[in-house]
């Protein structure tokens, strides 16, 4: 089992809906939570981050936690062609100060 | 206020070259962590700087090695290239007293030949 997983993917959404991209982790001890997003050929850049379970809204993006379930996902409402990237989730594990990555979903918007 | 920096952006080497990235973290950051991305996966981490020190590191092999300055500017060298060496580097600084978010620079590109 990987340690982060994610739907590879492409996630095609219309734009204007909300994109909804999901991501399990395995270590119960993981405490922070990371949601970058990544255009083609460039680095990753941070967009959200969630340390408690519930919501966290930031403009048009939401971050959800549910620790019990061991899962974090992202929210992205009325969703603009410019949001079309590859969405990585990061966990960061107690004791830890690496982030453990998942592969990334793909996600485009299709005008 | 200036982000975190990479030199240089693009490098193609030969196996059995050695090469050295470097890294200048934000403003205010004290610590500097390297991942390695390879095509289509997510980054991996080679290993964390602060203060001078390697604090923690993944499951690379020893030819992986790194160097944090007094100005938090960091290093990372690899010896003895080999094909699989060929991705993105990237670089991320983050303040450690404070919150976990890790900061990426631009990554430099890794060719090897």
């Amino acid at each position: 089992q990987k340690e982060v997983e994610q739907n590879s993917g492409p996630l095609s959404v219309p734009e204007g809906a909300i994109a909804s991209l999901n991501c399990t982790y395995s270590d119960r001890g993981s405490q922070s939570f990371f949601w970058y997003r990544q255009y083609s050929g460039k680095s990753p850049e941070l967009i959200m981050s969630i340390y408690s379970n519930g919501d966290k809204e930031d403009g048009r993006f939401t971050a959800q936690l549910n620790k019990a379930s061991q899962y974090v996902s992202l929210l992205i409402r009325d969703s603009q062609p410019s949001d079309s990237a590859t969405y990585l989730c990061a966990v960061r594990n107690f004791g830890n100060e690496k982030l453990t990555f998942g592969t990334g979903t793909r996600l485009t918007i299709i005008p | 206020d200036a982000g975190v920096t990479q030199s240089p952006t693009h490098l193609i080497k030969t196996r059995g070259q050695q090469v050295t990235l470097r890294c200048s973290p934000k403003s205010g950051h004290d610590t500097v962590s390297w991942y390695q991305q390879a095509l289509g996966q997510g980054p991996q981490f080679i290993f964390q700087y602060y203060e001078e020190e390697e604090r923690q590191r993944g499951n690379f092999p020893d030819r992986f090695s790194g160097h944090q300055f007094p100005n938090y500017s960091s290093e990372l060298n690899v010896n003895a290239l080999l094909l699989g060496d060929s991705a993105l580097y990237l670089c991320a600084s983050s303040f450690r007293l404070s919150s976990y978010e890790q900061y990426f620079g631009p990554g430099t590109r890794l060719t090897v030949t």
